[in-house]
Formats: C-alpha cells, sequence, structure tokens
C-alpha cells in the first residue's frame, strides 16, 4: 500500500524567502509522484511530477522537486516566495506497473506569503 | 486552455436524498475519476472509468454510489440516498490515457452538505 505524509499543515514564509515543503512516501513499488496547487475556489492544478526519469524535476511557476529514494523524499522548492504562491500544495503518490491509476495524496500544507 | 467543469459549485440536500454530481472532462481525454475531500482530511480516492465501466474504485465507493457517462460529454456521480458522512468536496478529474504517469486534470469541485 502506498501513502503519503505532509510535514507541516501550516507554513509560512516572507516574501523572497526560500520555500520549502516536506513531502515523505511509502510505496511497496517504484512510485510516481506529483505535487499539486489548489488556489482558493479552484481545482488541483499539477505543479510537476517525477515519472523515473531526472530526479530533480523542475515545474511550474518556479517550483522544483527532488527525488530522494534513500530518505522516500520528494520535497518541493522554490528560492523565493512570491505573494501569488499563497496556496494549498498537495503531494501524491500513484504505482509504476501496477495498473492502478489512483493517485494517494497526502493531507496538504496551506502556505501563506508574509509581505 | 481546456479544462475539466463541475456543477454545481455548491449543493445542499437533505440526509436520504439522491445527488448527481455533473462534471464535463476535457473533451480528448479517456480516463475519468472521482474523489472526495471531507473537510479538514485528505483527497480521497473514489472511483476512475474507462471505455464505460468502472476500472478501479476504493472501499468508499460502495452500493450507494454510482458512475456514468450518459453522453460523450457528461461524467456523473450519483449518491443514493446521502448521509451525513456524505458531505464532502468532491472532484472529479480526468487523463488522457491510464498510465500511472499521465496527469489528472481536476475540476473546481462541488461542495455538498447534507443535512
Amino acid at each position: 500500500a502506498q501513502s503519503v505524509t505532509q510535514l507541516g499543515s501550516h507554513v509560512s514564509v516572507s516574501e523572497g524567502a526560500l520555500v520549502l515543503l516536506r513531502c515523505n512516501y511509502s510505496s511497496s513499488v517504484p512510485p510516481y509522484l506529483f505535487w499539486y496547487v489548489q488556489y482558493p475556489n479552484q481545482g488541483l492544478q499539477l505543479l510537476l511530477k517525477y515519472t523515473s526519469a531526472a530526479t530533480l524535476v523542475k515545474g511550474i511557476n518556479g517550483f522544483e522537486a527532488e527525488f530522494k529514494k534513500s530518505e522516500t523524499s520528494f520535497h518541493l522548492t522554490k528560492p523565493s516566495a512570491h505573494m501569488s504562491d499563497a496556496a494549498e500544495y498537495f503531494c501524491a503518490v500513484s504505482e509504476e506497473g501496477t495498473g492502478r491509476r489512483a493517485l494517494t495524496f497526502g493531507s496538504g500544507t496551506r502556505l501563506q506569503v508574509q509581505p | 486552455e481546456p479544462e475539466v467543469t463541475q456543477t454545481p459549485s455548491h449543493q445542499v440536500t437533505q440526509m436520504g436524498q439522491e445527488v448527481i454530481l455533473r462534471c464535463v472532462p476535457i473533451s480528448n481525454h479517456l480516463y475519468f475519476y472521482w474523489y472526495r475531500q471531507i473537510l479538514g482530511q485528505k483527497v480521497e480516492f473514489l472511483v476512475s472509468f474507462y471505455n464505460n465501466e468502472i476500472s478501479e474504485k476504493s472501499e468508499i465507493f460502495d452500493d450507494q454510489f454510482s458512475v456514468e457517462r450518459p453522453d460523450g460529454s457528461n461524467f456523473t456521480l450519483k449518491i443514493r440516498s446521502t448521509k451525513l458522512e456524505d458531505s464532502a468536496m468532491y472532484f472529479c478529474a480526468s487523463s488522457l490515457a491510464g498510465g500511472g504517469t499521465d496527469t489528472q486534470y481536476f475540476g473546481p469541485g462541488t461542495r455538498l452538505t447534507v443535512l
């Protein structure tokens, strides 16, 4: 069975500061990993995904994430936060080669950006 | 840019009533999904649908739930006799193909409130 843990339900940073949102996964087979963002009153939008190619994945809006198998982590970073980054961020996992398409989500991290 | 749409945005119903949540997936997508998020909890997978049949479902998706693609554009989730615990945000998603790496595109959600 697969699972995702997001450490920190709320993260607050200053505008221009580094953003680090943590995600750890558990999977019995090689995982595919995703980060989604949800702005108020909108659906989940894909930021980036890891699909067993490069371990450092670049996404939209300046975000990137690094897959670290030894740490079972897929943390999301952005060098400099912008006010428009304030949203809820979800890490998700699906399993390679099992035929299962269901995404398993973490509980989400709400990012606040202070001026 | 094509997007998944959902109607209504908010549905209020009495316990025991039937509700139908509607989704219009992206037009050339072949796989369709329903997820739900109870307030304060994780986004949970309910069901996936391909070629006019359910391809995968979770333990949440019991006999009270059904899905249908009644025409070439709509995808619906029916809850036959709603319970208080069905109150949640319901997200529809679609993907072009069904591989584990394929991006699932999410709609904005329908907030279901059962009184």
